[in-house]
Formats: structure tokens, sequence, C-alpha cells
């Protein structure tokens, strides 16, 4: 168990639909990040935040926005859905320093 | 950016045996090497790390060589068990710009008992 959790762990929506996903990184871990996860494209970077702040931007489609709030847990939106957004979520933090960073178990979102 | 490639994309071999995955990075800024371990239904699971400062990191039957020059760094795991048994990532990180991970492809390891 990595400390970091990620609610729900499943989900199923239609397309068009918006849906978020919730993370809260280890206790006093200020840097969340969040990944997707697919067949295709493998384990790819959308965002990080630190301590409430946007501080990096990957591969993020701009149906995507995600927040940290001041309890430093995240939520990843998705809205506007299609198919190929199915994939796994993963959510990770680390504190700033040193790079270590520590994964959770992730939320499976299926778009039908 | 960063790109990370890594070999092979599938691995058998008997318990007991020697594995070695290998990855490559295009950028020479990098330097931070993870690699994690992820299990069927779960995250990845980080198993060993190094630091371009360091040629060499071993923790009890896994180890990761790194060198800087050829920019290629590889996971070795000795004495394989079945449990072992799981989709193994490198990854690459530079301590500047973007703190984000790049990950290679993921190595699928078989231990056949």
């Amino acid at each position: 168990d990595s400390g970091v959790t990620q609610t729900p762990k499943h989900l199923i929506t239609a397309t068009g639909q918006r849906v978020t996903l919730r993370c809260s990184p280890r206790s006093g871990d200020l840097s969340v990040y969040w990944y997707q996860q697919s067949l295709d494209q493998g384990l790819q970077f959308l965002i990080q935040y630190y301590n409430g702040e946007e501080r990096a931007k990957g591969n993020i489609l701009e149906r995507f926005s995600a927040q940290q709030f001041p309890d430093l847990h995240s939520e990843l939106n998705l809205s506007s859905l299609e198919l190929g957004d199915s994939a796994l979520y993963f959510c990770a933090s680390s504190p700033d320093a040193p790079d270590t960073q520590y994964f959770g178990p992730g939320t499976r979102l299926t778009v039908l | 950016g960063e790109n990370v490639e890594q070999h092979p994309s599938t691995l058998s071999v008997q318990e007991g045996d020697s594995a070695v995955i290998k990855c490559t990075y295009s950028d020479s800024a990098s330097n931070y090497f993870p690699w994690y371990k992820q299990e069927l239904g779960k995250g990845p699971q980080l198993i060993i790390d190094i630091r371009s400062n360091v040629g060499e990191k071993k923790d009890q039957r896994i180890a990761v060589t790194l060198n800087k020059t050829a920019k290629h760094f590889s996971l070795h795991i000795t004495e394989t068990q079945p449990e072992d048994s799981a989709v193994y990532f490198c990854a690459a990180k530079m301590d500047t710009g973007r703190r984000a991970l790049t990950f290679g492809s993921g190595t699928r390891l078989q231990v056949q008992p």
C-alpha cells in the first residue's frame, strides 16, 4: 500500500458525459501527478500540482482539467467523454524533493 | 522532450534464472531513473531507483545499472520467482523544468515455475 488513495475504483459512463476522479496523496506530500494508462499509449503524464498550484502540463486534452485543494487532495475532471478516453487513470504523489513518486491504485474509466 | 525506449516487450524465464530489462533515454539532462513493477489490477509500485551520480544500486535480488555516456540503464533480477511475474516499467526524469516521469513502454515478465 503506497498511501495514495483514489476513488472511485471503477467508473462506467457514456460518451458526452463528465466525470470526476479523486486522489488523496500520502500524508505530507505536496505534489500530485496525474497519469493516463492506455493499451496503445502506455503511461502518459497529464498534469502536476504542487501545494495547490499547477506546476507542469503534459499531454492533457483541453476537455480535461484538474485542481488541488487546500487539504492537498486533487480532482481530475474529464468532460465530453469519448470512447478513446477509456483508460486507467493514476494519481501519484511525492514530496517536493526527493523525486520518488508513489502511485495510487488507479481508477478504471470505461466510456460506452 | 524526453523519450524512453524499453526492451524487450515480453520476457519469459525459468524460475531461478536471471532477467534483464534494458532502457535507453534521449535527454542527457535526465538524472533520476526509477523502475516500477505493476501487477494486474494494481498501480505501479516503485521497486528501485538510481540517480545519475551513481553507476549501480542493489537491493537484495534486484539491481539497476546506469551508463550515462551511453544513456542507458538496466534492471537485473536474479533468482527469479513466480511472484516476480508482472509488467515492469522504466522511467526517466529531469531535475529541472518538468518534473514528471517519462515512462518506457513496459516489459511483461513471466517466470515459469
